[in-house]
């Protein structure tokens, strides 16, 4: 399979504990994508790396949220001290930039957070 | 602030019907516009991209179409049949964004009865 992967699909925590996440891109991409989706919402971005650089974060990304892309090729997302609303499916994406802004975003499975 | 809006939120055809999905954005600046199906629980399925000098793309049974100047896309699904039953989703890549992410809206949930 050369999609997209996301590691757990499903993760339930209690308040206050800490949870990570993992995405593995497409094989040859060079950025990668982190969103958030709550129920009957559409996805919203969180941040984006280009290879190891983390390029943009949205203001959704409280001090909580931490992510990292150390070799530029898989990235995580840690959550510290979780609370009820942070409750989501968090999705990966991953897209090559290639001699252009050209920028079909590929996602992955999802990574489903209930925080209890 | 790009906004981006999807009508109707929910619709439900018996199968065979054409239907068009239509979608919103209020900045025109942006450089392509993605169609993506969600199945529940599920990730994103892109289904067509259309560059923003494009004027449709089209997959099988279901085309897409964008007019940029007026901020509008539709996408119309021929012969309706219950596999297409799903959310689809509208997302465009905008210049403010810095040809970056994504702005998404809230979907089209789908119902194709047999």
């Amino acid at each position: 399979d050369t999609g997209v992967s996301q590691d757990p699909r499903h993760k339930i925590t209690k308040r206050g504990q800490n949870v990570t996440f993992r995405c593995d891109p497409i094989s040859e991409h060079n950025r990668l994508y982190w969103y958030r989706q709550t129920l009957g919402q559409g996805p919203e971005f969180l941040t984006y790396f280009q290879n190891e650089a983390q390029l943009e974060k949205s203001r959704l990304l409280s001090d909580r949220f931490s992510a990292e892309r150390p070799k530029g090729s898989f990235s995580t997302l840690e959550i510290q001290r979780t609370e009820q609303g942070d409750s989501a499916m968090y999705l990966c994406a991953s897209s090559l930039l290639a001699g252009g802004p050209y920028n079909e975003q590929f996602f992955g499975p999802g990574t489903r957070l209930t925080v209890l | 602030k790009q906004e981006v809006t999807q009508i109707p939120a929910a619709l439900s055809v018996p199968e065979g019907e054409n239907l068009v999905l239509n979608c919103s954005f209020t900045d025109s600046a942006i450089y392509n516009l993605q169609w993506f199906r969600q199945d529940p629980g599920k990730g994103l399925t892109s289904l067509l991209l259309i560059q923003s000098s494009q004027r449709e793309q089209t997959s099988g049974r279901l085309n897409a179409s964008l007019d940029k100047s007026s901020g509008r896309s539709t996408l119309y699904i021929a012969a309706s049949q219950p596999g297409d039953s799903a959310t689809y989703l509208c997302a465009v890549l905008a210049a403010g964004s810095g040809y970056s992410t994504l702005t998404f809206g809230k979907g089209t949930m789908l119902l194709v009865s047999p």
